[in-house]
């Protein structure tokens, strides 16, 4: 079944503790993204990558790293969490940034920073 | 900077009536616009995608429409279910090398319908 995982879909952590969300996709999507939804705010991109190797900020970067060393993985990083980074967490994926076919979004990782 | 409008916020009808749920965005240069659904505690599922040469799409019950030169989009669905409570959402891909494949999503449709 074509795809995107994201682990772990809850996690509860205390501020500064760093940890990795990983979003996996099985479809050979060039594009990968990442969004955190807030109440009021909406969907907001926090990262993308165009490809290996090439990633770049979105809208909302500050406090998050990405990496993309393979076409399948593109985890999140957040070196030192803090409580306003609590929120759902999306990872997407499409075939080309152009999105010629869509987007498919993974099944979200619901965060917690206390 | 593109902004996306859903209305109305929230929408509450009987089972069997057909509905329509709009979205608007404030720049026309988009390249698609795409529907999702998303249900309590999970993901964002792709109802319908709508390139920007395109005027409707349908997929079962569902048909969206694009109007592009009115900044303009609709999602109808056809004699609704309980099974389809759930927040609509809408999302634009803008046009031009700047957006780099970033979806800007309007706020939601939340839709329950009752037996």
């Amino acid at each position: 079944e074509a795809q995107v995982t994201q682990n772990p879909r809850y996690l509860i952590t205390v501020t500064g503790k760093k940890l990795t969300v990983t979003c996996s996709q099985n479809m050979n999507h060039e594009y990968m993204s990442w969004y955190r939804q807030d109440p009021g705010l909406g969907l907001r991109q926090i990262y993308y990558s165009m490809n290996v190797e090439v990633t770049d900020k979105g809208d909302v970067p500050e406090g998050y790293k990405v990496s993309r060393k393979e076409k399948r993985n593109f985890p999140l990083i957040l070196e030192s969490p803090s409580p306003n980074q609590t929120s759902l967490y999306f990872c997407a994926s499409s075939l080309s940034a152009g999105g010629d076919y869509g987007y498919t979004f993974g099944s979200g990782t619901r965060l917690t920073v206390v | 900077k593109q902004e996306v409008t859903q209305i109305p916020a929230a929408l509450s009808v009987p089972e069997g009536e057909n509905l329509v749920l709009n979205c608007s965005f404030t720049d026309s240069a988009i390249y698609n616009l795409q529907w999702f659904r998303q249900d309590p505690g999970k993901g964002l599922t792709s109802l319908l995608l709508i390139q920007s040469s395109q005027r409707e799409q349908t997929s079962g019950r569902l048909n969206a429409s694009l109007d592009k030169s009115s900044g303009r989009s609709t999602l109808y669905i056809a004699a609704s279910q309980p099974g389809d409570s759930a927040t609509y959402l809408c999302a634009v891909k803008d046009a031009g090398g700047t957006s780099y494949g970033k979806l800007t999503f309007g706020q939601g449709t939340i839709l329950t319908v009752h037996p």
